[in-house]
């Protein structure tokens, strides 16, 4: 049954504290992202990887890192640098080829605290 | 820089009514997208227009795409409380990744 994983399903965080935040596809999808979701923010950007080995910024990357070293997984590590942490993150794949952006599937999110 | 606008942000209808989310880009799109999020859900793709003056239909849900390329509409006619969500519009300008929408949140009553 093909699809993305993301865990934790809730993650609390310390202040101070580095957390990294799980995502896992079996879709042989070459792209994958990360978005964070506030209320009545819409889908922001935080980073994306068109390949393995691979990854940009997006519109929001300041105090996240992220690496890319298998195409299943794309780790997100929020960092004590990011103030405001507590929102939904959302990690989504796609497939990539036929020019332009492919229909994204998503996970169904971790939702980060600060404790 | 690159910007997708959505409205309204919030609409409320009577069950039966008909409901409509409009997007509008500062730049020509080469597609756009459109999802939509259950409350407490992710996001779900429903469809992707790619021609100009496009217009796809889906049992309810019609979605249109502009002559210029740089705004949509989805409408639902005769909504039903399933249709309870936010609806996203995702527009793709080639080179650069997929900008979304703020969503417009749609409630039904019964």
């Amino acid at each position: 049954d093909g699809g993305i994983t993301q865990s934790p399903k809730y993650l609390f965080r310390k202040e101070g504290q580095n957390v990294t935040l799980s995502c896992e596809q079996n879709l042989n999808h070459d792209a994958m992202y990360w978005y964070r979701q506030d209320p009545g923010q819409g889908l922001r950007l935080i980073y994306y990887s068109q390949i393995v080995n691979d990854f940009q910024k997006g519109d929001i990357a300041e105090g996240y890192s992220v690496s890319r070293e298998k195409k299943e997984s794309f780790p997100l590590t929020v960092t004590s640098a990011q103030k405001n942490p507590t929102a939904f993150y959302l990690c989504a794949s796609s497939s990539s080829g036929g020019g332009g952006n492919q229909p994204q599937h998503f996970g169904d999110g971790t939702r980060l605290s600060i404790l | 820089g690159q910007q997708v606008m959505q409205i309204p942000q919030y609409q409320h209808v009577q069950e039966g009514e008909d409901f409509t989310t409009y997007c509008n880009s500062s730049t020509t799109l080469s597609n756009i997208q459109w999802y939509k999020q259950r409350p407490g859900g992710h996001p779900v793709f429903l469809i992707q227009l790619v021609k100009s003056g496009e217009v796809k239909k889906q049992k309810r849900l019609t979605f249109q795409f502009g002559e210029a390329k740089k705004n949509s509409s989805l409408h639902i006619t005769a909504t039903q409380t399933t249709d309870v969500g936010t609806y996203f519009c995702a527009g793709d300008q080639a080179g650069t990744a997929l900008i979304f929408g703020k969503g417009t949140t749609l409630s039904v009553s019964s």
